[in-house]
């Protein structure tokens, strides 16, 4: 089956404006989260869902960054007034919940985003 | 709060050989996950090994083992056999364990792996 699908795979904004960030996870998975990877770090976890609802957003930086999975499956990572340390590839996973087990999550390609 | 420390920044292992990657980690809990995640210059994160704290085996996958130290919260990765398509950055990362139930995880900085032919 298909995998976890980001769009756009890059996005190039300016200072100050609004973007948009897709992730389409895998059909059925329940759990859905967003890390942030800048330039020759490891990934820092943003926020997770669980179905519609946002269990931990502990990552969020500040209140420009928010996220929405208004229907349990898409999410949209959404960054206002953007600043150029934003920048860095935004990575969308997913996976299922099954209680007592471990749950792998899956990666998708990310979306680059550069603010000039 | 977990942190996770990849102390190598940069590696390199002829084909064929093999290799160690080093990890060390933090935390105060006494149950939770480590992994090791490979990323080619695709971007995509995949899974090469997991290993459960409270299993004292060490976790194998093929040509991959791991050194799992609890004591000492050392989890290092060991690459037999080295090939061309194992070049890449990898990570370690740490989950706590919350019975199934999504789980972000902690990443290191990453250490590159060069494989020279």
């Amino acid at each position: 089956g298909a995998g976890v699908s980001q769009t756009p795979s890059n996005k190039v904004t300016e200072k100050g404006k609004y973007v948009e960030l897709r992730c389409d996870p895998i059909s059925g998975h329940t759990a859905l989260y967003w890390y942030r990877q800048s330039l020759g770090q490891g990934p820092e976890f943003l926020i997770y869902f669980q179905g519609t609802g946002a269990a931990d957003d502990s990552g969020l930086p500040n209140d420009r960054f928010f996220a929405v999975r208004p229907e349990g499956s898409v999410s949209t990572l959404k960054i206002q007034r953007t600043e150029r340390g934003d920048s860095a590839v935004y990575l969308c996973a997913s996976s299922s919940t099954s209680a007592g087990s471990y749950n792998e999550q899956f990666f998708g390609p990310g979306t680059r985003l550069t603010v000039l | 709060a977990q942190t996770v420390t990849q102390s190598q920044p940069e590696m390199s292992v002829q084909e064929a050989e093999t290799v160690t990657l080093s990890c060390t980690y933090d935390t105060s809990e006494s149950d939770y996950y480590l992994f090791w995640y490979k990323q080619p210059p695709s971007r995509q994160m995949i899974l090469v090994i997991r290993q459960e704290a409270y299993k004292q085996q060490n976790a194998t996958e093929n040509r991959f083992s791991v050194n799992f130290q609890k004591a000492a919260k050392s989890f290092s990765l060991k690459i037999s056999d080295s090939q061309l398509g194992d070049a890449a950055m990898y990570f370690c990362a740490y989950s706590p364990y919350g019975g199934g139930y999504g789980n972000k995880l902690v990443f290191g900085a990453g250490t590159i792996l060069r494989v020279k032919s």
